[in-house]
């Protein structure tokens, strides 16, 4: 099946600061999520990006679907930005939507 | 618009009981999926529903594992008996129609965490 890998694994920021969160994956897909699971558990929907770029107050996302990876991006980050954050595709051969591992950001005051 | 409601939100049980999750999606949408999510790991597929049919289940442990979505609405997962290794968050999570197939957007519930002892 389809893999998928995000980096860095672990981020720390200090609030304020910019990130870049990067996701790659093994296939051509027709789907691609990012997540952000707040320390609750809950998965919050952060964009449904499959190629392009989009920009969502301080997050943005970019997506190169020929060269197989999406960035996203936070701005300004924030203490509530902690969290884990998901990519997760559906690849062209499949049909479920599969996760990567994630990215643990911790943003301090 | 109201988000996918889950039920219970956590659940202890001991080892080789049973348990049932409950899962309301957002209104009007006809996929629902219930994805397993253990600890450290992003969220695994467990089974995907159209309406009431079934269209994906391959990675659902059928020996213990059951789900069903009679009206085409609310689902139920049940474990029966449950094992040590079944301790993990259970999600749900509904996508709405028009997009195309694998296509959807997917909206998460808050999860049901299960302890099993």
């Amino acid at each position: 099946g389809i893999q998928v890998e995000q980096s860095p694994p672990d981020l720390i920021l200090q609030e304020g600061a910019n990130s870049t969160l990067r996701c790659n994956f093994s296939d051509s897909v027709n789907n691609l999520q990012w997540f952000h699971q707040n320390p609750w558990g809950q998965l919050i929907n952060l964009f449904y990006i499959p190629s392009g770029t989009k920009q969502n107050g301080r997050l943005s996302a970019t997506t190169v679907a020929t060269e197989r990876y999406s960035l996203l991006y936070i701005s300004s980050s924030q203490t509530t930005d902690s969290g884990v954050y998901f990519c997760a595709v559906i690849g062209k051969a499949n049909s479920k939507l599969t996760f990567g591992k994630g990215i643990t950001l911790s943003v301090r005051p | 618009e109201a988000g996918v409601a889950q039920s219970p939100r956590y659940k202890i049980i001991e080892k080789r009981q049973s348990v049932a999750f409950w899962c309301n999606p957002i209104s009007g949408h006809a996929t629902l999926y219930w994805y397993q999510q253990i600890l450290g790991q992003g969220p695994k597929l467990l089974i995907q529903f159209q309406n009431n049919g079934v269209v994906d289940d391959s990675q659902l442990p059928k020996d213990r594992f059951s789900a069903e979505r009679l009206k085409g609405v609310d689902s139920t997962l049940k474990i029966q008996p449950a094992k040590l290794e079944d301790s993990a968050v259970y999600l749900c999570a509904s996508s709405p129609p028009g997009q195309g197939v694998n296509r959807e957007t997917q909206y998460f519930g808050p999860g049901t965490r299960l302890l099993v002892l």
